[in-house]
C-alpha cells in the first residue's frame, strides 16, 4: 500500500517563511503533487514535479528527492490568506490517480 | 460557463434511502475522479473513470455505483446510505492523471 506522512498543523507569522514536508512510502513513484484547500472551499492544483530539485511558483516552490522518497512545499512572504491545508499527492506508474496525504493545517497569525 | 460543477451543493438523505450526486464538466476531461473528504483521512478515492464506459474502483468503493455514458457527466450513486457515508464529496476532472486535478465546489452529505 502507500503512505505519505505531513505534519497536521503548522502556525507561521506573517511575512516569514515557512515549510511543509511530506515523506512517501509507495511502490511505483511517478511524481508528487502539491494542493491548497481553504476552509469549506475546494483542493486546487499548486505544483507538481517529478524530477529531484525545486520548482518555483510566485512565492510558492516545491522540492523534490526521490532517493529519500520526501518533499516538502515552501510558502514564502506569508500572507493571511495562505491560512488553509495542504495536501501533498502522489502519482503512481501504473496508476490512474492521486493517492493524497491527509493534510496540514496552515495557521498564518498576523 | 466553461468548468466543472457538482449539485446538490448540499444534501439531507435518510438511512437506506438511494442518492445521486452529478458532476459535470466543460473541458472534454478524458479522466473523472470522485473523492471523499472526512476529517483525519484527507481525501480518498472512490471511483474513478478514464473514458466514456471505462470506470475503476478506489480505495473504499463499497456502497457506491458511478456510470459515465457521456465524457461530460459522471454521477456517483449511493445505493442504500448510511451514516458512515456522511461526509463531503469532490469530483475532479484533467487530461492527465499525474497531475493537475481541477475539483468541484463539492456536495457536503448528511446521513441521518
Amino acid at each position: 500500500g502507500q503512505s505519505l506522512e505531513q505534519p497536521s498543523e503548522v502556525t507561521a507569522v506573517e511575512g516569514a517563511i515557512v515549510q511543509i514536508n511530506c515523506t512517501y512510502q509507495t511502490s511505483g513513484f511517478y511524481g508528487l503533487s502539491w494542493y491548497q484547500q481553504h476552509d469549506g472551499g475546494a483542493p486546487t492544483f499548486l505544483s507538481y514535479n517529478a524530477l529531484d530539485g525545486l520548482e518555483e511558483t510566485g512565492r510558492f516552490s516545491s522540492f523534490l528527492s526521490r532517493s529519500d522518497s520526501y518533499g516538502y512545499l515552501l510558502l514564502q512572504e506569508l500572507q493571511m490568506k495562505d491560512s488553509a491545508s495542504y495536501f501533498c499527492a502522489v502519482s503512481l506508474t501504473g496508476a490512474n490517480n492521486l493517492f493524497f496525504g491527509t493534510g496540514t493545517r496552515l495557521t498564518v497569525i498576523p | 460557463d466553461a468548468g466543472i460543477t457538482q449539485s446538490p451543493r448540499y444534501k439531507i438523505t435518510e438511512t437506506g434511502r438511494q442518492v445521486t450526486l452529478m458532476c459535470h464538466q466543460t473541458w472534454s476531461h478524458s479522466y473523472m475522479f470522485w473523492y471523499r473528504q472526512d476529517l483525519g483521512h484527507g481525501l480518498r478515492l472512490i471511483y474513478y473513470s478514464a473514458a466514456a464506459d471505462i470506470t475503476d474502483k478506489g480505495e473504499v468503493p463499497d456502497g457506491y455505483v458511478v456510470s459515465r455514458s457521456k465524457t461530460e457527466n459522471f454521477p456517483l450513486t449511493l445505493e442504500s446510505a448510511t451514516r458512515s457515508q456522511t461526509s463531503v464529496y469532490f469530483c475532479a476532472s484533467t487530461t492527465t492523471t499525474n497531475y493537475g486535478y481541477t475539483f468541484g465546489s463539492g456536495t457536503r452529505l448528511t446521513v441521518v
